[in-house]
């Protein structure tokens, strides 16, 4: 079962930071946040993950509350092609686990216009 | 370009049909799942293989098949459907002992008539 909570859409105007909120109350100390993409009827695609720190690379941030009980993916400056279906997941990743697999909720799509 | 492969793209079959899908990684990927995504609906985790073994099995009807010959290669055996089975599945694949993410490919699009 998913254990996040998303709002179902958003929209941002282009060349402006989209702020993506994601609620995890239940997290456990162990598991990770994650967040996907999926364009229109193409597979998911990796974004970004963390535990507690904040995480940057050269797609998106990732902010996390200190008590770890929400999230927010932020896309700088966001373009036409950024509109999607985001996903925001939590998941245990202990290496060599077997465990790991992601369960998705519905996401939130993300429209923005020019 | 994700290194996660997905043939064919497009499927259309009769309820009688049998036929395969088939999904390849050469990333050295250990682990393999089969996603299932049905218009309006959440991504749902059909099958989980880990080191070629079927570590899980989500209530999947049995007219659903897998097979993971090696590590490389998983297929999807699928045999008189219904036509609620129409879906995007979805094949996604990861390295467990390095512990990378998910890498998706871009499905296949099924349709039963």
């Amino acid at each position: 079962d998913a254990k996040t909570t998303q709002p179902p859409s958003m929209d941002c105007a282009e060349g402006r930071a989209a702020n993506l909120p994601c609620n995890h109350s239940t997290i456990s100390g162990n598991e990770y946040v994650y967040w996907y993409r999926q364009i229109h009827s193409q597979g998911p695609q990796y974004i970004i993950h963390g535990l507690k720190n904040n995480e940057t690379n050269e797609m998106a941030s990732l902010i996390i509350t200190e008590d770890r009980k929400s999230s927010t993916l932020i896309l700088p400056h966001a373009t036409l092609r950024d509109t999607a279906v985001y996903y925001c997941i939590v998941r245990v990743t202990d290496r060599g686990s077997t465990l790991g697999r992601l369960y998705f909720g519905r996401g939130t799509q993300l429209t923005v216009w020019p | 370009e994700t290194g996660v492969t997905q043939t064919p793209r497009h499927l259309v079959m009769g309820m009688t049909n049998k036929k395969s899908l088939k999904c390849e990684q050469h990333l050295g990927h250990n682990a393999m799942y089969w996603y299932k995504q049905s218009a309006k609906k959440p991504l749902e985790l059909m099958f989980v293989y880990n080191f070629k073994e079927q570590t899980e099995n989500n209530s999947v009807p049995s007219r659903f098949s897998p097979e993971c010959p090696n590590s490389s290669h998983l297929f999807l055996h699928l045999h008189t459907l219904q036509p609620e089975d129409s879906a995007l599945y979805l094949c996604a694949s990861r390295d467990i002992r390095e512990n990378t993410e998910a890498f998706f490919g871009q499905g296949t699009r099924l349709t039963v008539v």
